[in-house]
C-alpha cells in the first residue's frame, strides 16, 4: 500500500487567498484525521471522521477551516481567507477500528503550508 | 487538565550510546499510551502502543516502559545509530477516545 498520501505536499500562498489541502487515507481505513503541527503548540488534532461522517470538530480553530469527506478514498481541508498564523504542517492520518485493543493511526507526509 | 509532558526537550548522544527520554501524563481516564518517531520533514511513525496492563514493551532497539500508578512512560533506545536522530512524541488518547493528545517531543541527535 501506498500509503496516507497528501497533496500539495508545499503550498505557499498570500494572506486572504483560498487554500485546500488534500488526503487519501489508507484503502479499507475507516477513521480519518487531520492534524496541525506547529513549533509553538506541537501537533494537534482539529477533526476526525469515522465513514466519511465527522465526529469531533472541537478542535478546528475558526469558521475559517472546514473539513470534507465526500467518500473513503479523499478528504479535504480548507482554510478560507488564509491568514500568517495559519503557517504550520498540516497531517492527514487514516486509521481501521478492530475490536479488542487500540489501533495504529498512519501518518502522512504532511502539507507544509506558509501564508506571507 | 489533560497532559502530556515530556524531557528532556533536546539530547545530543554519540552513535552506539544507550538513552532514555521521559513521559509523564496526566490524562485520565487512561487507555493506553503511544510512542511515535518523527524524522525532519516527514509525518510521525508509530514506534509502541501500550495499554495499562503492559510494563513493557520492545520494537527492535526500542524498548518501552509504563508505570500506570504513577502516570510515567520512558523510551529506551540501545545501542544508539544516526538514523535515531528524530523527534520522539509521546502521545495518549483521551480517555476512550480517538482523540490523540501529543507531547512535545524530545529531539534526539546522534552523532557519528
Amino acid at each position: 500500500d501506498a500509503g496516507v498520501i497528501q497533496s500539495p505536499r508545499h503550498e505557499v500562498t498570500e494572506m486572504g487567498q483560498e487554500v485546500t489541502l488534500r488526503c487519501k487515507p489508507i484503502s479499507g481505513h475507516d477513521y480519518l484525521f487531520w492534524y496541525r503541527q506547529t513549533m509553538m503548540r506541537g501537533l494537534e488534532l482539529l477533526i476526525y471522521f469515522n465513514n466519511n461522517v465527522p465526529i469531533d470538530d472541537s478542535g478546528m480553530p475558526e469558521d475559517r477551516f472546514s473539513a470534507k469527506m465526500p467518500n473513503a478514498s479523499f478528504s479535504t481541508l480548507k482554510i478560507q481567507p488564509s491568514e500568517p498564523r495559519d503557517s504550520a504542517v498540516y497531517f492527514c492520518a487514516s486509521s481501521l477500528a478492530r475490536a479488542g485493543g487500540p489501533y495504529e493511526q498512519y501518518f502522512g507526509p504532511g502539507t507544509r503550508l506558509t501564508v506571507t | 487538565k489533560n497532559q502530556v509532558e515530556q524531557s528532556p526537550q533536546s539530547l545530543i548522544i554519540l552513535e552506539g550510546k544507550n538513552c532514555t527520554l521521559q513521559c509523564n501524563y496526566t490524562v485520565s481516564p487512561f487507555s493506553n499510551l503511544r510512542w511515535y518517531k518523527q524524522d525532519t520533514g516527514r509525518g510521525p511513525v508509530s514506534l509502541t502502543i501500550m495499554t495499562f496492563s503492559e510494563n513493557t514493551k520492545s520494537n527492535g532497539r526500542y524498548t518501552a516502559t509504563l508505570d500506570a500508578d504513577t502516570k510515567q512512560s520512558s523510551l529506551h533506545i540501545t545501542a544508539s545509530q544516526l538514523s535515531d536522530s528524530a523527534s520522539y512524541i509521546c502521545v495518549v488518547p483521551r480517555g476512550n477516545t480517538d482523540k490523540l493528545i501529543f507531547g512535545t517531543g524530545t529531539r534526539l541527535q546522534v552523532f557519528p
